[in-house]
């Protein structure tokens, strides 16, 4: 079982960016991949996009293409993502799970980050 | 990206009555190679994570109960609760995991009438 910790929330302002940490229990963190997936108030569930743990490789969803970065941190067994250019509307919780390929099935507890001037 | 929308986007139903939650996607999530439908379900609780249900359409995920079930293939699916427990009042969102990028239902409320 994969047990994934959060940073903290977060309060930004437009224009700037915001990092948010997932960090796996295991270290068995090289043999899957992290997906990130985004809930704005009272909203769905938006994926992101997804980062290797093998290799680094990602696949972002065409929405944060060129604006949001992941990457990891295999020493640490410590997934990133970082968001640039912040708009009130990213005002979101944040999570991170455990991609197996496709299926998320251990989940973060979730960072909000808040976008607000 | 494949679409998926889902049906209703609320319902409430009596304690022990069946509900039955349908997601529709865009474009076929069935893999002909190896017959898999590459569609999940996922159960939020309110100031929770997801938590995963169902994959392959109709695969339940370890622990979940056997009152939760899924069926269908192609582009149209379903998940039914056959006997709702007070437990179960949550949102559920279907998702594909067809090709590389990956989408999820607006979710559909499940409440106690």
């Amino acid at each position: 079982q994969v047990h994934l910790v959060q940073s903290g929330a977060e309060v930004k302002k437009p224009g700037a960016s915001v990092k948010v940490s997932c960090k796996a229990s295991d270290n068995t963190f090289k043999n899957y991949g992290i997906t990130w997936v985004r809930q704005a108030p009272g909203e769905g569930l938006e994926w992101m996009g997804w980062i290797s743990g093998y290799n680094g490789k990602t696949n972002y969803a065409q929405k944060f293409q060129g604006r949001a970065t992941m990457t990891t941190d295999t020493s640490t067994s410590t997934a990133y993502m970082e968001l640039r250019s912040l708009r009130s509307d990213d005002t979101a919780v944040y999570y991170c799970a455990h991609n197996s390929p496709g299926l998320f099935d251990y989940w973060g507890q979730g960072t909000l980050v808040t976008v607000s001037s | 990206d494949i679409v998926m929308t889902q049906s209703p986007d609320s319902l409430a139903v009596s304690l022990g009555e069946r509900a039955t939650i349908n997601c529709k996607s865009s474009q076929s999530v069935l893999y002909s190679s190896n017959n898999k439908n590459y569609l999940a379900w996922y159960q939020q609780k309110p100031g929770q994570p997801p938590k995963l249900l169902i994959y392959w359409s109709s695969t339940r995920e370890s622990g979940v109960p056997d009152r939760f079930s899924g069926s269908g293939s192609g582009t149209d699916f379903s998940l039914t609760i056959s006997s709702l427990q007070a437990e179960d009042v949550a949102v559920y969102y279907c998702q594909q995991y067809y090709g590389t990028s990956w989408t999820f239902g607006q979710g559909t409320k499940v409440e106690i009438k």
